[in-house]
Parts: C-alpha cells; sequence; structure tokens
C-alpha cells in the first residue's frame, strides 16, 4: 500500500524558504491522484497548504498563495514543498497527504493516506 | 470562500455514550465532505468520505450524515479509543479549488 515519508530541514531562519520533501512508497506518484501538503500549529488546528497533480497541476489556498510552490518529480517519485519569507507563524508539523483516491472503481476526493509528519520551527 | 464551522468545540462524555459532531458550511457544498480523527502526536486519519461513506476499516460505530451546510459525524457508542480531535473538511467543487477544515471538535472523557 501507498506510504508517504515527509523530509527537510527542522530549523528554518525567519525570512527563509521553508523546503521539505514528501517521498511516496508502494505506489507511482503518476497514479490517479492529487497529493496535498497541511500544517498544524503547535495546539492548533490543520490547514491546506496546497496540492499537486502528476501532471504539474497544482491548487493553492489563497492565503498562502504569493509564498508557496508546489512541485513533482516523477523520476524520484516524489513532490515538494516551498514556502518563501517565512516567519514565526509559519512554525508547525507539516504532513503530506494523498488527497484522491479510487475506492469500487470510483475517483473521490478525501485524505486517505498520510505521513506521519515533520516539525518545523522558524527561529534565528 | 467556505468556512467550515464545527460545535461544540469540546464535548465530554462517557465510554459507551453517543456523540453527536456538527459542520456546519457558510454555503452549500459538495458531496466532497470527509471526517477524520487526530489523537495527540498522529497524523489525522480518515473516518468519512462523501459525507457518509466509512474508509477502509473504519468501525461501524461511525456514521456520517448531511448534506448541503449541515453535516453530521455520529459515534454510536464511545469506545476508550475513540477520545480525540475530529475535523470536518470539504473540497470545492469548481475553481479554484481548495480544501478546507473546520476548526475541531475535542471528544473528552467525562
Amino acid at each position: 500500500q501507498v506510504q508517504l515519508q515527509e523530509s527537510g530541514p527542522g530549523l528554518v531562519k525567519p525570512s527563509g524558504t521553508l523546503s521539505l520533501t514528501c517521498a511516496v512508497s508502494g505506489g507511482s506518484i503518476s497514479s490517479s491522484n492529487w497529493w496535498s501538503w497541511v500544517r498544524q500549529p503547535p495546539g492548533k488546528g490543520l490547514e491546506w497548504i496546497g496540492e499537486i497533480y502528476h501532471s504539474g497541476s497544482t491548487n493553492y489556498n489563497p492565503s498562502l498563495k504569493s509564498r508557496v510552490t508546489i512541485s513533482v518529480d516523477k523520476s524520484k517519485n516524489q513532490f515538494s514543498l516551498k514556502l518563501s519569507s517565512v516567519t514565526a507563524a509559519d512554525t508547525a508539523v507539516y504532513y503530506c497527504a494523498r488527497d484522491q483516491f479510487t475506492i469500487f472503481g470510483v475517483v473521490t476526493y478525501g485524505m486517505d493516506v498520510w505521513g506521519q509528519g515533520t516539525t518545523v520551527t522558524v527561529s534565528s | 470562500e467556505i468556512v467550515l464551522t464545527q460545535s461544540p468545540a469540546t464535548l465530554s462524555l462517557s465510554p459507551g455514550e453517543r456523540a453527536t459532531l456538527s459542520c456546519r458550511a457558510s454555503q452549500s457544498v459538495s458531496s466532497y465532505l470527509a471526517w477524520y480523527q487526530q489523537k495527540p502526536g498522529q497524523a489525522p486519519r480518515l473516518l468519512i468520505y462523501d459525507a457518509s461513506n466509512r474508509a477502509t476499516g473504519i468501525p461501524a460505530r461511525f456514521s456520517g450524515s448531511g448534506s448541503g451546510t449541515d453535516f453530521t459525524l455520529t459515534i454510536s457508542s464511545l469506545e476508550p479509543e475513540d477520545f480525540a480531535v475530529y475535523y470536518c473538511q470539504q473540497r470545492s467543487n469548481w475553481p479554484p479549488f481548495t480544501w478546507t477544515f473546520g476548526q475541531g471538535t475535542k471528544v473528552e472523557i467525562k
């Protein structure tokens, strides 16, 4: 079954760029799925950041769109997140997730597979 | 932008009791309404998709219902492992396609 694993620096300096990668195993990123990034600040709720299709099409949270870039590397079976001009407010656990799946032959939406999450702290 | 409002913020119940969680949308939403369970230190787990379908491996005590702007997650008889935070989520069905989460409901042991 599909598994996801986030990786990247745990500490980023203010005004810098946060860069994370999500490795997909047990399946191909080129299957008919969208792939998302979600974050959760300490003690708070979930916030969707954006998603990418294997073709490279993207959708972003309007509140973060100006600072976010999500890309896909099919040769490595992974997708990545870049968040620029970070501040302390971007400190969070960052998750990657599959947000489209097929069940009983029907394609639908929902985040059915998640990575375990990676903590990113923005601090000097 | 659609806003999802969950109520109550906290639900204090005993094992064996029925839990009813509400998710209300600021405008009519698509059928792509999902519910998640999250325990401390863990990633969220998909419980319900398409408003009323249980995800693979989810016990039958979890059920989802609703349409339009009002959705409900019901746990028929709380087990000790069900005490957690629950989030609703919806995907817009017109461009720009976005996902929105509710703020969460914490189900705690009374």
